[in-house]
C-alpha cells in the first residue's frame, strides 16, 4: 500500500525559471493539502484540493503560485517565476475525509525547492 | 485562530534516557496528530490522538482535550529518536487543514 508520493525529490531552478512539484495521494484519498516548510520552521499550510476543485486556497500567496488536483494523474503545485525566497520544503498530504469528522492527514516525503 | 505550542523547544538526551514532550492548544480540538521529522526531513506520522492515551513501543501519547494539551512520552530513547517532534491540530472544528506546532528539536546521543 503505497504512501503519499511526491517527486521531484529534490528541484533546483534559478531566479525567473517555472518550478512543478507533484503529488500523487495514498490510495483511496480523495483530498490533497500542500504545505510548505521555511528552513528552521514548522509547517505552513498553503492549500487543500479535491479532485478538480479546490477547496480552500487561504495559504497560498497572491502571485505566482498556483495548484491543481485534475480528474486523472497527480496533484500539482506550480511555482512561476521563482525567487530565492521560494527555496523550501513542499510537503504534500493526502486524507480519505471521513463524513464525520477530519481524518489523519499522511505527508509525503517532500520536494525540496532550491533557488539559485 | 488557534495557537500550538510545543514545549521544551530543544532537548538533549544520552541514550536510553525517557523524555516527555507537551503541546499545548488555545481552543477545543477533535483531532490532534504528532509527527517525527528525521534529520533527513521525512515527515513520520506518530499517533493520530484526538483523546485518550496510545502506545506504539517505545512511544506513547496522551491528550486530555478538555485541559488543551496532549503529551508524548518517549522511554529509553534511541539515537534514531533524533529529529523534530510536531504536534498538529485542526484549524478549526471539523476540519482537516492542519496548524502545526513550533516543534520540539530532541538530540540523543550515544
Amino acid at each position: 500500500n503505497a504512501g503519499v508520493m511526491q517527486n521531484p525529490r529534490h528541484l533546483v531552478r534559478r531566479r525567473g525559471q517555472e518550478a512543478r512539484l507533484r503529488c500523487s495521494p495514498m490510495k483511496g484519498h480523495s483530498h490533497v493539502y500542500w504545505y510548505r516548510q521555511l528552513p528552521e520552521e514548522g509547517l505552513k499550510f498553503m492549500v487543500y484540493l479535491q479532485k478538480e476543485n479546490i477547496i480552500d486556497e487561504s495559504g497560498m500567496p497572491k502571485e505566482r503560485f498556483s495548484a491543481e488536483f485534475p480528474k486523472e494523474g497527480p496533484s500539482i503545485l506550480r511555482i512561476q517565476q521563482v525567487v530565492r525566497g521560494d527555496s523550501a520544503a513542499y510537503f504534500c498530504a493526502s486524507s480519505p475525509r471521513r463524513d464525520r469528522g477530519p481524518g489523519e492527514l499522511f505527508f509525503g516525503e517532500g520536494s525540496r525547492l532550491t533557488v539559485l | 485562530g488557534i495557537q500550538v505550542e510545543q514545549s521544551p523547544p530543544d532537548l538533549i538526551l544520552q541514550e536510553g534516557a525517557n523524555s516527555t514532550l507537551r503541546c499545548n492548544f488555545s481552543d477545543s480540538v477533535n483531532n490532534l496528530q504528532w509527527f517525527h521529522q528525521n534529520p533527513w526531513g521525512q515527515l513520520i506520522n506518530l499517533f493520530y490522538i484526538p483523546s485518550g492515551t496510545k502506545q506504539n513501543g517505545r512511544l506513547s501519547a496522551t491528550t486530555v482535550a478538555t485541559e488543551r494539551y496532549s503529551l508524548l512520552y518517549i522511554s529509553s530513547s534511541q539515537t534514531t529518536d533524533s529529529g523534530v517532534y510536531f504536534c498538529a491540530v485542526p484549524r478549526s472544528y471539523n476540519t482537516d487543514k492542519l496548524i502545526f506546532g513550533t516543534g520540539t528539536r530532541l538530540q540523543v546521543f550515544p
